[in-house]
């Protein structure tokens, strides 16, 4: 099965700040790497999928990259809005697996 | 608009089975892969169950296999998580997922509890 490592698990930013998220993985997952947001009692929400396509009604300050094991999602200008819990999924390879996720907190 | 809307979750002891149900509209329902995936309280994302869109082949995790069957009905627009033998840890909230899980349903409770 292939491990995703997601880091940090607890973030913490202000309002402007550019953010990262990093995800590895234990092998190559060719770029099939997908970015949700998460807020409280909703379903997660795609940002990104494929590593850098950025999901239809998604704003431009979120951006993905990576190749081979591994991946970062990017908020270049963080707003009020974007605060909840980030996972990466990867979906190459059967058992298709989800990071642990990141909790994002507005300062 | 794509609309995916999970029911049939609920209380149900261990070792009992229950069939969750997801009916799709605003897509070609017969044009996607769809899965399910769940969520413990308070804790991460677990992918249980996919499957083709013409249902010919599905996949599981050792978690899940052997207890749980996904299934659809092409024609009415509907997903299925047929779950058997359940445990305390399947108790979750279950999501239907489109394709390469692009769009998701708002979930359905699941607790498993004598």
């Amino acid at each position: 099965d292939i491990q995703m490592t997601q880091s940090p698990s607890l973030l913490s930013a202000s309002v402007g700040d550019r953010v990262t998220i990093n995800c590895k993985a234990s092998q190559n997952i060719n770029k099939y790497l997908n970015w949700y947001q998460q807020k409280l009692g909703e379903a997660p929400k795609l940002l990104i999928y494929n590593t850098n396509n950025l999901q239809t009604g998604i704003p431009s300050r979120f951006s993905g990259s990576g190749s081979g094991t591994d991946y970062t999602l990017t908020i270049s200008s963080l707003q009020p809005e974007d605060f909840g819990t980030y996972f990466c999924f990867q979906h190459n390879s059967w058992p298709l697996t989800f990071g642990s996720g990141t909790k994002l907190e507005i300062k | 608009e794509v609309q995916l809307v999970e029911t049939g979750g609920g209380l149900v002891q261990p070792g009992r089975s229950l069939k969750l149900s997801c009916v799709a509209s605003g897509f070609t329902f017969n044009n996607y892969w769809m899965s399910w995936t769940r969520q413990a309280p308070g804790k991460g994302l677990e992918w249980v169950a996919s499957i083709t869109n013409s249902g010919g082949s599905t996949y599981y995790p050792d978690s899940v296999k052997g207890r749980f069957t996904i299934s659809r009905d092409n024609a009415q627009n509907t997903l299925y998580l047929q779950m058997n033998s359940l445990r305390s840890e399947d108790t979750a909230t279950y999501y239907c997922t489109r394709g390469t899980s692009d769009f998701w349903g708002p979930g359905t409770m699941v607790t498993v509890s004598s």
